[in-house]
């Protein structure tokens, strides 16, 4: 079975805080992790995914397979940055099947 | 630049209807999913389709089922409405491989049943 964790429903810092969004993960084999971004009344949107290894609009995560995570992080919050944050997992390969946490809203206040 | 569209984006039916919820891609996508996102339980998968004619079950199937007659159109159906499937439906759809697996979604349709 696959399993995503998200700990925090809701997180608010102030602008320019650094902010840390946790996931944790379960999973047998050697998934793909994503991280997906609703803005207000926008649709849901991929954001970044682990294989990529690439910063996006200033955040980035990174996979730690020892502790089996995949924490999204971003040094200096903008108030842009307020939306519901959602960490994902597939199980690659063959196994298509595509597992949401319940999510994190972050705030940032200004 | 749509690119997945979910038929509508509101919905009132009434207990013990049939309701069918429509969703078209036009990015040649194989893999296609349905959702429900409700506050504080987040997304939870229903069914996917990995291809034409193939559903498999997600984590809350019950109650749902899913045609898949064409590659770019995935349809989920309530055969018997119920209030505790008042929600929010998301569709989406995503390559089975390739350099972007990125699952890409429509707008959602928010479901309710008096």
């Amino acid at each position: 079975a696959q399993r995503v964790t998200q700990p925090e429903k809701l997180l608010s810092v102030f602008k320019g805080a650094p902010v840390e969004l946790k996931c944790n993960y379960s999973y047998s084999g050697s998934p793909e992790l994503f991280w997906y971004v609703q803005y207000s009344r926008q649709r849901l949107q991929l954001l970044l995914r682990h294989i990529s290894r690439e910063s996006i609009k200033g955040f980035t995560a990174d996979l730690n397979k020892g502790e089996t995570s995949f924490h999204l992080k971003k040094p200096f919050a903008q108030e842009e940055d307020s939306a519901m944050y959602y960490c994902a997992l597939s199980g690659g390969g063959s196994n298509y099947k595509l597992t949401f946490g319940k999510g994190t809203l972050l705030t940032v206040n200004p | 630049d749509v690119k997945v569209t979910q038929s509508s984006r509101y919905l009132v039916k009434r207990t013990g209807e049939k309701v069918f919820l429509e969703c078209v891609q036009d990015m040649d996508h194989e893999n296609m999913f349905w959702y429900r996102q409700d506050p504080g339980l987040g997304l939870r998968l229903i069914y996917f389709s990995y291809d034409v004619k193939m559903k498999e079950k997600g984590d809350i199937p019950e109650g749902y089922s899913v045609s898949r007659e064409k590659k770019e159109r995935f349809s989920l159906i309530l055969e018997s409405a119920s209030t505790n499937q008042t929600s929010m439906y998301l569709c989406a759809s995503s390559l089975a491989s390739g350099d972007s697996t990125e699952a890409f979604f429509g707008q959602g349709t928010r479901l309710t049943v008096v």
